[in-house]
């Protein structure tokens, strides 16, 4: 899998969007975006995927940049349950098998 | 259902026991995953199966003895560990080979041996 690069941490406002940046500047084109987060002790909870268009779904958006070597993911309006560590993971599948691969992510603290 | 069961979800063992993790999803996937998860580091992974068959092991010691006696089930079997094997364990699931298919993970037990 492709090597993502995530800020350490980041704090957030409760309320306010939160922004959480993934670069993926060596992604194939058969390489999708995952994006992942643990709530502490728990196990990791799926929150969207894409390839190369924007996504949106109920918890959350993905935008892709256009040549693919970045991407955002955007909590619209952050809570104090939404602190937790947030995971960007590019997949592929290859003749081995189907495997995600977890780099370090993003530690997502909500404040009041 | 999107759920992947774990259970135990605590275990504590000695270094001379002999001791089992089990995972069971009912969603009809197809790949089922084992991930260990140290104190503040993201999960790494020990082993996929694909159509119950072991497709990948990334170097894992043999005291780990994974295990998929069906499609439902994912077995991991535990032998004279050591104290350094103290983990979250994760078990996933998703379905079938495609990279357009998330994966569920459940939410783990914790090893400690002693």
């Amino acid at each position: 899998d492709a090597k993502t690069t995530q800020p350490t941490s980041m704090d957030c406002a409760e309320g306010r969007a939160a922004n959480l940046p993934c670069n993926h500047s060596t992604i194939s084109g058969n390489e999708y975006v995952y994006w992942y987060r643990q709530i502490h002790s728990q196990g990791p909870q799926y929150i969207i995927h894409g390839l190369k268009n924007n996504e949106t779904n109920e918890m959350a958006s993905l935008i892709i940049t256009e040549d693919r070597k970045s991407s955002t993911l955007i909590l619209p309006h952050a809570t104090l349950r939404d602190t937790a560590v947030y995971y960007c993971i590019v997949r592929v599948v290859d003749n081995a098998g189907n495997m995600l691969t977890f780099g370090g992510g993003t530690r997502l603290m909500v404040k009041p | 259902d999107t759920e992947v069961t774990q259970t135990p979800k605590h275990l504590v063992m000695g270094m001379t026991n002999k001791k089992s993790l089990k995972c069971e999803q009912h969603m009809g996937h197809r790949a089922m995953y084992w991930y260990k998860q140290k104190a503040k580091k993201p999960p790494e992974l020990m082993f996929v199966y694909s159509y119950e068959k072991l497709s990948i092991n990334e170097s894992v010691p043999s005291r780990f003895s994974p295990e998929c006696p069906n499609s439902s089930l994912l077995n991991l079997h535990l032998h004279a560990l050591q104290p350094e094997d103290s983990a979250l364990y994760l078990c996933a699931s998703s379905q079938g080979q495609g990279a357009n298919t998330e994966a569920f993970f459940g939410q783990g037990t914790r090893l400690t041996v002693v």
